[in-house]
């Protein structure tokens, strides 16, 4: 069955880079869509249509595309970017809306 | 401001039903396709369900396909998931999620969520 592979724990030290990727085979034909999550609270996007920033997001957080697999990059991470990220694809041949297994990201 | 709050939670015996409510405000709710997704204890996300602005369109997800509905009120912004004959692996915080759609800037990504209400089915 089709799905989207996240790597299941990232880990770095503050002001490093960290990324986050993505893969499908699908992902070339459709958007990708990420979203933190933090402990306790409602996921919120911060990525969408692959590369593009919602209003109030840090500009560190940024998303590429190539082939078959998307990159989240949070650059200079900082203490309070530990999070769950969550990738998401849409409307593919296979099912309305898919999430990736999801990221821990750890700031040590 | 753009609010979404679920309701109806709450604990089920197995193969019983329970009606969870998504109630919007802060914009033209009539305008927006609405999703549910949901997360088990320590697990990830997981798309149920979806229902477009005019309810014209719904989508679900293999695992809850014949046994969940979705349906909305334009009139009372709200959308609502009827989930019959639960299972423990239904247990799980449900979101409502609202999708901003092929005319929104952030095109189909879920842009706002609720806080989510916690579904338990259990004997």
């Amino acid at each position: 069955s089709y799905e989207l592979k996240q790597p299941p724990s990232v880990s770095v030290s503050p002001g490093q880079t960290a990324r986050i990727t993505c893969s499908g085979d699908a992902l070339p034909d459709h958007y990708v869509y990420w979203y933190q999550q933090k402990p306790g609270q409602a996921p919120t996007l911060i990525v969408y249509k692959d590369t593009e920033r919602p209003s109030g997001i840090p500009e560190r957080f940024s998303g590429s595309s190539s082939g078959t697999t998307v990159t989240l990059t949070i650059s200079g991470v900082q203490a309070e970017d530990e999070a769950d990220y969550y990738c998401q694809s849409a409307h593919s041949s296979v099912t309305y809306v898919l999430f990736g297994g999801g990221t821990k990201l750890t700031v040590l | 401001e753009v609010k979404l709050v679920e309701s109806g939670g709450g604990l089920v015996k197995p193969g019983g039903s329970l009606r969870l409510s998504c109630t919007a405000s802060g914009f033209i709710f009539s305008s927006y396709s609405i999703n549910w997704v949901r997360q088990a204890p320590g697990k990830g996300l997981d798309w149920v369900s979806a229902i477009s602005s005019g309810s014209r369109y719904t989508h679900y997800a293999d695992s809850v396909k014949g046994r969940f509905t979705i349906s909305r009120d334009n009139a009372k912004n709200s959308v609502y998931l009827q989930m019959n004959n639960l299972r423990a692996e239904d247990t799980a915080v449900y979101y409502c999620a609202r999708e901003g759609g092929a005319g929104a800037e952030s095109g189909d990504a879920f842009d706002f969520w609720g806080q989510g209400t916690m579904v338990t089915v259990s004997a």
